[in-house]
């Protein structure tokens, strides 16, 4: 069975500094990979996927992603972190480019001070 | 970009009462829609699958005849809380598939909090 794990359940970062979020996942083929973001009381916006190809993966506000196979992981960076960059932050698998029954890592808080 | 609604973004019911969560596709066609469930401060889980014009797919553990689904139109489906209790109460978010979209992604809504007194 896949899973997810985001071993880090919080994480309090300075305004401009550099923000690395940790994912390991376990899948027995090759994996659809996905970093959501959610404000409070707000639905998912998708940050990034990746698929297939290029292994460092850019996506929206800033993000980017590198896959490790050899490691399970699929981290998720930005450089320099901004205010509103304060969220849950979500690594999901899924068997397919579909992301039909995407599975959720526990997610991780991102607090960000002045 | 594709959007998805929900409504209500918030419900408050009685215990024993039943409550309907609309997810609608508004500027896309949607064969599949997800729904999951949200425990504060906890990842989501999915629920259901539903898919337009049939059944729903229920993921283990979850009751079909308290979490009602239908899947009427390409555009909208809906999550009926039978016979709610305070353990139900919870944040509930969808997800659609669009159909067009050749990697198929999800799009979620902004989910609804139901709390049930």
């Amino acid at each position: 069975a896949q899973s997810v794990t985001q071993p880090d359940i919080h994480i309090t970062v300075s305004e401009g500094a550099s923000l690395e979020l940790r994912c390991n996942y376990s899948y027995g083929a090759t994996p659809y990979l996905f970093w959501y973001v959610q404000s409070p009381g707000q639905g998912l916006q998708l940050l990034l996927k990746y698929f297939s190809g290029d292994t460092l993966v850019q996506g929206i506000k800033g993000f980017e992603a590198e896959f490790k196979r050899s490691q399970s992981s699929f981290n998720l960076r930005k450089p320099s972190v901004h205010w509103s960059d304060a969220a849950e932050y979500f690594c999901a698998v899924g068997p397919s480019a579909a992301g039909n029954k995407l599975t959720f890592g526990g997610g991780t808080r991102v607090l960000v001070k002045p | 970009g594709a959007v998805v609604s929900q409504h209500p973004s918030w419900v408050i019911c009685k215990s024993g009462t039943s409550v309907k969560i609309e997810c609608r596709s508004l500027d896309f066609q949607a064969t599949t829609m997800f729904w999951y469930r949200q425990f504060p401060k906890q990842s989501l889980m999915l629920m259901a699958t539903s898919n337009e014009g049939s059944k729903a797919t229920y993921e283990q553990g979850v009751e079909k005849d308290k979490f009602l689904i239908n899947h009427a139109s390409l555009t909208l489906s809906t999550l009926t809380v039978t016979s709610a209790h305070p353990e139900d109460s919870s944040f509930y978010i969808c997800s659609a598939r669009d159909l067009k979209d050749s990697h198929h992604e999800q799009y979620f809504g902004p989910g609804t909090r139901l709390t049930v007194t």
